[in-house]
């Protein structure tokens, strides 16, 4: 059973920069078959994709976002990270990561998700 | 961006009834090469993370059972609970994977 879980730190200062980390359990991160994503929740603005890493570190990022997003990934250590430079209260959210599915070669949708951690900007 | 408009906001259901959840998108979201809709739709209990149900628009998810069904018709999008469950309270999203940026719907929350 595939297992992702976020890591990292729940209170960030404004301008700084947001990164966590999710690491995958149960399974292989450099798998041809799926792409790892991050997306984040806001009571305000809802599910709003952030990117996606495939195991050979091509991404996609939300136009939105690309400016202050890097997704990376580490294969050595099954885990794949986001970073988000210059951050605002607007980017307090609940961050997810999870797992985007290939099927006869076409990214299809978000088949396994971690439990989804809160990172709150404040001084 | 492809905006998804999901409808009711909320819903109350007597258990057993039938659930049935709208979501419009803004443009087609047709993969012509497969004749399908990339269209997803996730179930989001309290304090869960969203669970995949259905995808390509009518693909049940394995393990998903079958009184959830999806339904196109063009840009109009259906996910319907057969008979309800108390385990089926949750908020339901719709999301497009046809074209980046991917989008979700606002969210339909599904009450007893």
């Amino acid at each position: 059973q595939l297992h992702l879980q976020e890591s990292g730190p729940g209170l960030v200062k404004p301008s700084e920069t947001l990164s966590l980390t999710c690491t995958v359990a149960g399974g292989f991160i450099d798998s041809s078959g799926f792409h790892w994503g991050w997306i984040r929740q806001t009571p305000g603005k809802g599910l709003v994709w952030i990117g996606s890493v495939d195991y050979s570190g091509t991404t996609a990022y939300n136009p939105s976002l690309e400016s202050r997003v890097t997704i990376s990934v580490d294969t050595s250590k099954n885990h794949f990270s986001l970073r988000l430079t210059s951050v605002t209260a607007a980017d307090t959210a609940v961050y997810y990561c999870a797992r985007r599915l290939i099927l006869d070669g076409t990214m299809v949708a978000f088949d396994y998700w971690g439990q989804g951690t809160l990172v709150t900007v404040s001084s | 961006d492809i905006v998804l408009t999901q409808s009711p906001d909320s819903l109350a259901v007597s258990l057993g009834e039938r659930a049935t959840i709208n979501c419009k998108s803004s443009q087609s979201v047709l993969y012509s090469f497969y004749n399908k809709n990339c269209l997803a739709w996730y179930q989001q209990k309290p304090g869960q993370s969203p669970k995949l149900l259905i995808y390509w628009a009518t693909v049940r998810e394995s393990g998903v059972p079958d009184r959830f069904s999806g339904s196109e018709s063009a840009t109009d999008f259906t996910l319907t609970i057969s008979s309800l469950q108390a385990e089926d309270v949750a908020v339901y999203y719709c999301q497009q994977y046809y074209s980046s940026p991917l989008t979700f719907g606002g969210g339909t929350k599904v009450e007893i």
